[in-house]
């Protein structure tokens, strides 16, 4: 079982339209979890950063994440074309390692 | 906003030349980290560095690669013998520190094209 799962489309929704995007992990140490932006030829941006398991809000941005099922969630609400981009999940312990470990990425276009 | 720049964008190396790549982390943070991405594939880990050492670092990162901070501002990857295989987007990042608590922030990555 690979260690971050997740289901690289690609996903085409309408603007305005509530995006789900998902990852599964094998790690249980896995304690930060995070959601990155990746637009064509650009690095990865942070858009939400949260610790164990529960729910975590800004603006149009929801992040969830669930331990006991080991899936991760973030929603995008009123998708906006501006969204399209390449969501990438990433994960890491807490102590030790300082290591994200990435999932591949799901591909968004929202169109207007 | 404060942000990881790194440069060249692109580089160009021919097959068994050395290449540097050049990171300036945010100011104020004290660990930096390579990344790579191969084309359709997921970013990958190398290494991490921290006080002026390797404080982790994975399987790719052989003999072949070395990291450095040479002054204040800069923080670099080196690859000595470049292969076909270490072509990809090579990415660094900073953290204010490493507790895990405070998130790892990426640049726009270096293009490395092997000929």
């Amino acid at each position: 079982q690979k260690e971050v799962e997740q289901d690289p489309g690609p996903l085409s929704v309408p603007e305005g339209a509530i995006v789900s995007l998902n990852c599964t992990y094998s790690n249980s140490a896995f304690q930060y979890f995070m959601w990155y932006r990746q637009y064509s030829r650009k690095g990865p941006e942070l858009l939400m950063y949260t610790y164990s398991s529960g729910n975590k809000e800004d603006g149009r941005f929801t992040a969830q994440v669930d331990k006991s099922s080991k899936y991760i969630s973030l929603f995008i609400r009123d998708s906006q074309p501006s969204d399209s981009a390449t969501y990438l999940c990433a994960m890491k312990p807490q102590g030790g390692s300082e290591k994200l470990v990435f999932g591949k990425g799901t591909k968004l276009t929202v169109n207007p | 906003e404060p942000e990881v720049t790194q440069t060249p964008s692109h580089q160009v190396t021919q097959m068994g030349q050395e290449v540097i790549l050049r990171c300036v982390p945010i100011s104020n943070h004290l660990y930096f980290y390579w990344y790579r991405q191969i084309l359709g594939q997921k970013v990958e880990f190398l290494v991490s560095f921290y006080n002026n050492e390797i404080s982790e670092k994975s399987e790719i990162f052989d003999d072949q690669f070395s990291v450095e901070r040479p002054d204040g501002s800069n923080f670099t990857l080196k690859i000595r013998s470049t292969k076909l295989e270490d072509s990809a987007m090579y990415f660094c990042a900073s953290s204010e520190s490493g507790q895990g608590s405070q998130p790892q922030h990426f640049g726009d990555g270096t293009r490395l094209s092997i000929l």
